[in-house]
């Protein structure tokens, strides 16, 4: 089983829509989590990272569920600009190891 | 501030030449990580620096060597290239908050 995982996608959305994305992970001691967004032949760039009671920024907010042992990303009214590849990252405790799931793709058209 | 720097952004090798990837970062951050990117593969850890005088293997190592030079680079060897080591490489640099370098587009013919 991969440490991370992700649906790849890809996610087709109308502009406007809200869209959520879910990863899991597989180390129940993992101590950070973090959304990239990664367009297309660039590198990964950090849009949130993603706090114990939740946080939000903007039209983005992230969740972590320890119990169940995933984080999700939820985007509220798409834009055009949104489409990309978002990948979640894990850092496991002690080893200061950062793993990324392969990113679900996101798809916003007009 | 740069953040993370890396060279060279592309390069073509034969098989069974060698290669250094370069990374630096200014920000003063302990951990460090390479990483390939293959095509519906996502970002596959090769190596990481958890500090200064470490270095640990990560999902992929093998065919390369690293070399953690002090607290601001990060190197990539290539001893003997392989045409399956035709990818796009990142380094990495993270503290509370991680920054990536541009990347390098390695061909191995």
């Amino acid at each position: 089983r991969k440490e991370v995982e992700q649906d790849p996608g890809p996610f087709n959305v109308p502009e406007g829509a809200t869209v959520a994305f879910n990863c899991t992970y597989s180390n129940s001691a993992s101590q950070s989590f973090f959304w990239y967004r990664q367009d297309c032949r660039k590198e990964p760039k950090l849009l949130m990272s993603v706090y114990s009671s939740g946080n939000e920024d903007g039209r983005f907010t992230a969740q972590l569920n320890r119990a169940s042992q995933y984080i999700s990303l939820l985007i509220r009214d798409s834009k055009l600009s949104d489409s990309a590849t978002y990948l979640c990252a894990v850092v496991f405790t002690g080893f200061q190891k950062l793993v990324f799931g392969t990113g679900t793709r996101l798809l916003v058209s007009p | 501030n740069a953040g993370v720097t890396q060279t060279p952004k592309f390069q073509v090798l034969k098989t069974g030449q060698s290669m250094t990837l370069q990374c630096a970062q200014d920000m003063n951050h302990n951990s460090m990580y390479w990483y390939r990117q293959d095509p519906g593969m996502g970002l596959r850890l090769i190596y990481y620096s958890a500090s200064e005088g470490t270095t640990d293997k990560g999902e992929v190592p093998n065919g390369y060597n690293v070399s953690r030079l002090n607290k601001r680079e990060f190197s990539l060897r290539l001893e003997s290239a392989a045409p399956s080591q035709t990818s796009v490489y990142f380094c990495a640099s993270i503290e509370e908050r991680g920054f990536f370098g541009p990347g390098t587009r390695l061909t191995v013919l």
